[in-house]
């Protein structure tokens, strides 16, 4: 199955700095997802990146899928306190399967 | 509010029992996907559905067994539980089947074995 590596596992960050969190597949990416979830809460999606060299923001949030490098990193501008919370990148498994494989997940915690 | 409706939102039983989770998908999404989160093994798909019929399985144990209903809702039972199915479990739909279809979460649905 294919595995995700994301990095870091967690991240403290001063209210207003800049940060990027990295989602690394062992496998070829047919799809890349990036969620947000609150603590014990369901997951937001965020953004969906499909194509090499694929960029998308929102807000202060900007993710971009690096095919050759099997990479998609997700950066945040200016980061608020409502930012907090974890981060997971979701990939299609391919082949036909349509459940996503999650990594394990970014603690971004955001100091005031 | 994604859409994506999950019932009970907490459920507390004892180990052996039996149980079912509840999932109504958005208006108008066909395929829905049950996924499993716990802190040691993270969030893991479990199965999926299109429009009533079985899709995809991923690591879903044989105690495990789901369906979906004409209407499109789907329930995930759970039988002889163990503590270790502890876990937040999240249904997700799509409007079809395809890993390029964004997935849209549920809440998710606690359940403690004791």
């Amino acid at each position: 199955s294919q595995e995700l590596e994301q990095s870091p596992q967690s991240l403290i960050v001063q209210e207003g700095k800049n940060l990027t969190i990295n989602c690394t597949s062992s496998k070829t990416l047919y799809g890349l997802y990036w969620y947000k979830q609150k603590y014990g809460e369901g997951l937001i999606f965020l953004m969906m990146l499909q194509k090499g060299g694929e960029e998308k923001s929102h807000e202060k949030i900007t993710a971009k899928l690096d095919e050759k490098k099997q990479q998609s990193s997700l950066h945040i501008t200016a980061s608020q306190p409502s930012h907090a919370g974890i981060y997971l990148c979701g990939a299609d498994r391919g082949g036909g399967a349509d459940g996503l494989t999650f990594g394990k997940g970014t603690h971004l915690i955001i100091q005031p | 509010d994604s859409g994506v409706t999950q019932t009970p939102k907490h459920l507390i039983t004892a180990t052996g029992q039996r149980v079912t989770l509840r999932c109504s998908p958005r208006s108008g999404d066909l395929s829905v996907y049950w996924y499993q989160q716990s802190l040691d093994q993270g969030l893991q798909f479990l199965i999926q559905y299109y429009n009533g019929e079985e899709r995809a399985k991923g690591n879903i144990l044989e105690r495990f067994s789901a369906q979906q209903f004409p209407d499109l809702h789907s329930e995930l039972n759970l039988s002889s539980l163990e503590l270790g199915d502890s876990a937040l479990y999240f249904c997700a739909s799509s409007v079809v089947s395809g890993g390029t279809d964004t997935q849209y979460f549920g809440p998710g649905t606690r359940l403690t074995v004791l």
